[in-house]
């Protein structure tokens, strides 16, 4: 089974509304972490945000946050107030493994998101 | 401060041919990582150093591929005899002890 699924088709989105973009990820492992990052077209990695597996609260950051419900085993991400800028592929990743470790991250599929003007 | 930087950021190379892509992480940063991206994919690990620890290189495709990290610092991925499939683009990261892993650039591989 994929450790982490990104299943949704290209996404499109008119500016200054709201997008979510669905991440599921499978892991026996009670400690873990899940990240989301941002490619751009130039093709560089952009932390956006993170959210631990024992976190009480949903992470966020700026315009970003993170719907993360663990009996689920979903970790969406949440963008508010799209910009033109945010068009770019955004990836769903994992680390298992007790907070604070350095460990591999597993990467999904990506999911392409477009904002139209 | 600097980033994490790669070089060099674009290589062409002959089937058969070696190749030696370099990672400078983040002054620091204890944990160095390379991943490969195939086009249009995402993301896969190939190799993990921390600290003075043993490599992890549980991710590394074949014997044609290694790494080594001097001092603590600089890494260097070698592809030996590359093959066509080896085309990707290969990125470095490195964190601390906290959660967050940062990337640089790539390295865009192109045998032909």
């Amino acid at each position: 089974a994929q450790k982490i699924t990104q299943t949704q088709p290209g996404m499109f989105v008119q500016e200054k509304e709201a997008v979510t973009l669905d991440c599921t990820y499978d892991t026996s492992d009670p400690s873990y972490g899940l990240f989301w990052y941002k490619q751009p077209s130039s093709g560089e990695m952009i932390f956006l945000i993170y959210q631990g597996s024992y976190d009480q609260q949903n992470a966020t950051e700026g315009r970003y946050s993170l719907n993360f419900q663990k009996a689920r085993k979903s970790a969406n991400l949440v963008i508010s107030a799209s910009q033109l800028g945010d068009s770019a592929m955004y990836f769903c990743a994992m680390r298992e493994g007790y907070t604070g470790a350095n460990s591999k991250l597993t990467f999904g599929k990506g999911i392409t998101l477009s904002v139209r003007p | 401060g600097a980033g994490v930087s790669q070089s060099p950021s674009n290589k062409v190379t002959e089937k058969g041919k070696d190749v030696e892509l370099r990672c400078d992480p983040i002054s620091g940063h204890t944990a160095l990582y390379w991943y490969r991206q195939s086009l249009g994919q995402g993301l896969e690990f190939l190799i993990y150093f921390q600290g003075n620890s043993a490599p992890d290189k549980s991710g590394l495709p074949s014997d044609r591929f290694s790494a080594e990290r001097t001092g603590g610092s600089v890494s260097t991925l070698t592809i030996q005899r590359t093959q066509q499939e080896d085309s990707a683009v290969y990125l470095c990261a490195s964190s601390t002890r906290v959660e967050t892993q940062y990337f640089g650039p790539g390295t865009r591989l192109l045998v032909l």
